[in-house]
């Protein structure tokens, strides 16, 4: 079962700004860093954002992480109709010894 | 390029056993901690087991301890997942991932590369 908390959908038209919480605890979040995943539907996920706020190479930078205690969000600006995904977000957990995800956001361009 | 090409998934019956596999290639395998994480049908993503790059260390779900191990053969650049008495909600997608950092870091668990999931459904 998921152990970080995220809103089950979000959305914007084109051109917007959309953001995505990510609601942990000290044992996840609050003492490790956070990761970004995007999914298309029948395919596997991707990193979009690593260590709260970096983007791996060929990531837009319209997308941007952040972390804060024991919350993160992720952002996307100027949304764009490809954009319309799956979110997950995850961290470490160092009192389960392994990683747990968000229960995911589905993001929908209006 | 880099790669990571999970296969063993079929179905099987409850309480029966599966092995998976994850082939690795375009990357110096040994270096990295790998991971199994599934996704069951319309759901989120759970992970489900870890292995260190050495295979010294591993770590397994609450939901597959007892059940499932994790185990690497670095000279084959292969990485396995034993399932043992299966249950329907094991019923799953399962991916291959590598992480991009080692399992003692702190930034533990960054999936940098996925596999393309290898399906395993458990039903009489």
């Amino acid at each position: 079962q998921s152990v970080l908390t995220q809103p089950p959908s979000a959305s914007g038209t084109p051109g917007q700004r959309v953001t995505i919480s990510c609601s942990g605890s000290s044992s996840n979040i609050g003492s490790h860093t956070v990761n970004w995943y995007q999914q298309f539907p029948g395919t596997a996920p991707k990193l979009l954002i690593y260590s709260n706020n970096q983007r791996p190479s060929g990531v837009p930078d319209r997308f941007s992480g952040s972390k804060s205690g024991t919350s993160a969000s992720l952002a996307i600006s100027g949304l764009q109709s490809e954009d319309e995904a799956d979110y997950y977000c995850a961290a470490w957990d160092g009192n389960l010894n392994g990683d747990v995800f968000g229960t995911g956001t589905k993001v929908t361009v209006l | 390029q880099v790669q990571l090409v999970e296969s063993g998934g079929g179905v099987v019956q409850p309480g029966r056993s599966l092995r998976l596999s994850c082939a690795a290639s375009g990357f110096t395998f040994s270096s990295y901690a790998i991971h199994w994480v599934r996704q069951a049908p319309g759901k989120g993503l759970e992970w489900v087991a870890a292995i260190s790059f050495d295979g010294s260390v591993k770590f397994s779900a609450g939901s597959v301890k007892g059940r499932f191990t994790v185990s690497r053969d670095n000279s084959k650049n292969t990485l396995y997942l034993q399932m043992n008495s299966l249950r329907p909600d094991d019923t799953a997608v399962y991916y291959c991932v590598r992480d991009r950092y080692q399992l003692h870091e702190a930034a533990a668990g960054c999936f940098d590369v996925w596999g393309q999931g290898t399906m395993v459904t458990v039903s009489p």
